[in-house]
């Protein structure tokens, strides 16, 4: 079965901590998703990896190919990092579809 | 440059009912995809329209169904409302053609259903 696992499910900060959002999944995949939800609804990508690492201002996506794990770090977290952040895969060979994990909700307190 | 654009952004049904949900993709996108999201889950995937037909779709039942138009936007349906249907729809655009792992979906806002 296709699975995608995040960990923490909830997470609490101070601001300017750094925050690690764990992911990991079950078969091989061609693409990781990294995503922001805030409340209400609406969802943007952060970051998309197949292989490596990416940085994007404070946030650093990471993945290793051969243990199915990627991680999300924020650096120097502030309140507006606040939101679900949700990792999704695409499973090979050529899925069309993303498959997500069920987010690990941020909450930064200043 | 719109994005992508949902419709409505709330509905209330009560069970038995019928619904229509509608998507346009953001511009140059020929893709959509619809998700079901429950309180405090990830998106489920329920189909994917590529070409005015479906290609590929999750493990929802036939009374979700869906279209797509011409000009790429989409609708889902959904009949018979059962109370299990209350969710946030969302719907994502993107390229349907080129190497399918570097195709990025583009989410919109959603609209929250609730069935009564």
């Amino acid at each position: 079965k296709n699975e995608v696992e995040q960990s923490p499910q909830n997470l609490t900060a101070q601001e300017g901590e750094f925050i690690t959002i764990n992911c990991s999944y079950s078969v091989g995949i061609s693409a990781l998703h990294w995503l922001q939800q805030h409340p209400g609804g609406g969802i943007v990508s952060l970051f998309m990896l197949s292989s490596g690492k990416k940085k994007h201002g404070r946030l650093i996506a990471t993945i290793n190919i051969q243990e199915k794990h990627s991680s999300l770090h924020i650096t120097a977290s502030h309140p507006r990092d606040s939101a679900v952040y949700i990792c999704a895969v695409r499973f090979f060979p050529n899925d069309y579809k993303l498959s997500f994990g069920a987010g690990t909700t941020v909450t930064v307190r200043a | 440059d719109a994005g992508v654009t949902q419709s409505p952004t709330h509905l209330i049904k009560t069970r038995g009912q019928q619904v229509t949900l509608r998507c346009s993709p953001k511009s140059g996108h020929d893709t959509v995809s619809w998700y079901q999201q429950a309180l405090g889950q990830g998106p489920q995937f329920i189909f994917q329209y590529y070409e005015e037909e479906e290609r590929q779709r999750g493990n929802f039942p036939d009374r979700f169904s869906g279209h797509q138009f011409p000009n790429y936007s989409s609708e889902l349906n959904v009949n018979a409302l059962l109370l299990g249907d209350s969710a946030l729809y969302l719907c994502a655009s993107s390229f349907g053609t080129g190497e399918v792992a570097k195709n990025i979906q583009y989410f919109g806002a959603g609209t929250r259903l609730s069935v009564l």
